[in-house]
């Protein structure tokens, strides 16, 4: 079974700097896809970016970009520029490129961003 | 923008109680998710449906939870009877077809608190 590690279960940053958020995962498949989701405080989840594992290419979304390295199963999110509406839970997930199409997530990351 | 729709947003109930919550999914969407997140914890999938008929239901306590979605639109989840241990946010989220690279859209989720 697939496995997602988040090791940093708190995080902050100040406003206009950069953080990264670390993501590890386990699997034995080739061919998945990656997701960071959002998860502000009382609102509903939503995905920030997603990176396909056949890409070498790193995805991008205007300030968030992601460090995929295949080898080492490890996927972390940079927020650049970061904005006091960057706050909220952050969540990596994980899903098959072939059976069961289910998120597989991490525990999450709290992101402060002091003002 | 089209969102998923779920009620109540909270709702609290004494053991051995039954409860249901009820999602709306994005309109034209086929696949609907029920997750639950536990706190402090990431989402995890109870159940899957496919238009109305349930492609995995594999982590659904089968002897307390039950789920549907008659017409393949809308969907209601139940508890019954509810326990401690079942307190926690229950997630729905939706996507246009299913499949590896379909987005999943979450709704605002339903906190439940079991006495």
């Amino acid at each position: 079974a697939q496995t997602v590690t988040q090791s940093q279960p708190e995080m902050s940053v100040q406003e206009a700097e950069t953080v990264t958020l670390s993501c590890t995962y386990d699997t034995s498949e080739s061919d998945y896809y990656l997701f960071w989701y959002k998860q502000p405080p009382s609102r509903q989840m939503i995905l920030v970016i997603r990176q396909e594992a056949y890409k070498q290419q790193n995805a991008t979304e205007n300030r968030f970009s992601v460090n995929f390295q295949k080898a080492a199963k490890s996927f972390s999110l940079k927020i650049s520029d970061s904005q006091l509406g960057d706050a909220a839970m952050y969540f990596c997930a994980y899903r098959s490129a072939s059976g069961s199409e289910k998120l597989v997530f991490g525990k999450g990351t709290k992101l402060t961003v002091n003002p | 923008e089209a969102e998923v729709a779920q009620s109540p947003r909270y709702k609290i109930t004494e053991k051995s109680q039954a409860v249901a919550f009820w999602c709306d999914p994005i309109s034209g969407h086929a696949t609907l998710y029920w997750y639950r997140q536990i706190l402090g914890q990431g989402p995890e999938l109870l159940v899957q449906f496919q238009d109305e008929s349930v492609v995995d239901d594999s982590q659904l306590p089968k002897d307390r939870f039950s789920a549907e979605r008659l017409k393949g639109v809308d969907s209601t989840l139940k508890i019954q009877p509810a326990e401690l241990g079942d307190s926690a946010m229950y997630l729905c989220a939706s996507s246009l077809r299913g499949g590896s690279t379909d987005t999943q859209y979450f709704g605002p989720g339903t906190r439940l608190t079991v006495l």
